[in-house]
């Protein structure tokens, strides 16, 4: 199974402040048809999980351009520029490119 | 608009088997390419991958599990399903499908307790 290592566990950050996000996977999340299933996903309490980016670097729709995503082969990072409150919560990791497919641990975006 | 949600017992004793319905909309799992997948939470814990099945009827099991997952689909009523056998109470989790990996139903909690 691909190892995702999502660091850190917690992120205390300021409001308008910059949060960056790791996930690090045990084997290449490159396909073999030359993508890389690599998303990032907030989620709120009580709610489902909710999509920011795919395939490493797409905003999904209605994303704020405060998130970005960047990374290839097996080291990956969210950042989030100029916090808000809304976006405090649960950040995971998804690589969908292999079987089984796996999720981060998580990282707990909250409040200085 | 494609949404997803999904249905189940809500509670069940241990060592029963679990049934899960995930009832789509807004895409075809007889198309080319379409997936959903069954994902779990426990409460205050990560997202755990339990399996997908394909447009093809293709089927991914997490390996941990595998012994005890069944997925399956109704193209014609738009549906997927998810059985687990032999429940028990570390499976009490908010249970997810999604069309990976951009929508997700709201999940259904199942609670197995005596």
């Amino acid at each position: 199974d691909v190892v995702m290592t999502q660091t850190p566990v917690s992120l205390p950050v300021s409001l308008g402040g910059q949060a960056s996000i790791s996930c690090r996977s045990s084997q290449s999340l490159v396909h073999s048809n030359g993508n890389t299933y690599l998303h990032w996903y907030l989620q709120k309490p009580g709610q489902s999980p909710q999509l920011l980016i795919y395939r490493v670097s797409n905003r999904f729709s209605g994303v704020p351009d405060r998130f970005s995503g960047s990374g290839s082969g097996t080291d990956f990072t969210l950042k989030i520029s100029r916090v808000e409150p809304e976006d405090l919560g649960d950040y995971y990791c998804l690589q969908s490119t292999h079987f089984p497919n796996t999720f981060g641990a998580g990282t707990k975006l909250e409040l200085k | 608009q494609v949404t997803l949600k999904e249905s189940g017992p809500g509670i069940l004793q241990p060592s029963q088997a679990l049934s899960l319905t995930c009832t789509f909309s807004g895409f075809s799992l007889s198309t080319y390419g379409m997936r959903v997948s069954w994902i779990r939470q426990p409460s205050g814990k990560g997202l755990e991958w339990l399996a997908t099945i394909d447009w093809d009827d293709d089927k991914y099991y997490n390996p941990s599990l595998k012994s005890r997952l069944t997925v399956s689909k109704d193209t014609s009523n738009n549906q997927a399903f998810l059985k687990i056998t032999s429940m028990d109470s570390a499976d009490t989790a908010t249970y997810y499908c999604a069309w990976s990996p951009a929508y997700w139903g709201q999940g259904t909690l199942v609670t197995v307790s005596s």
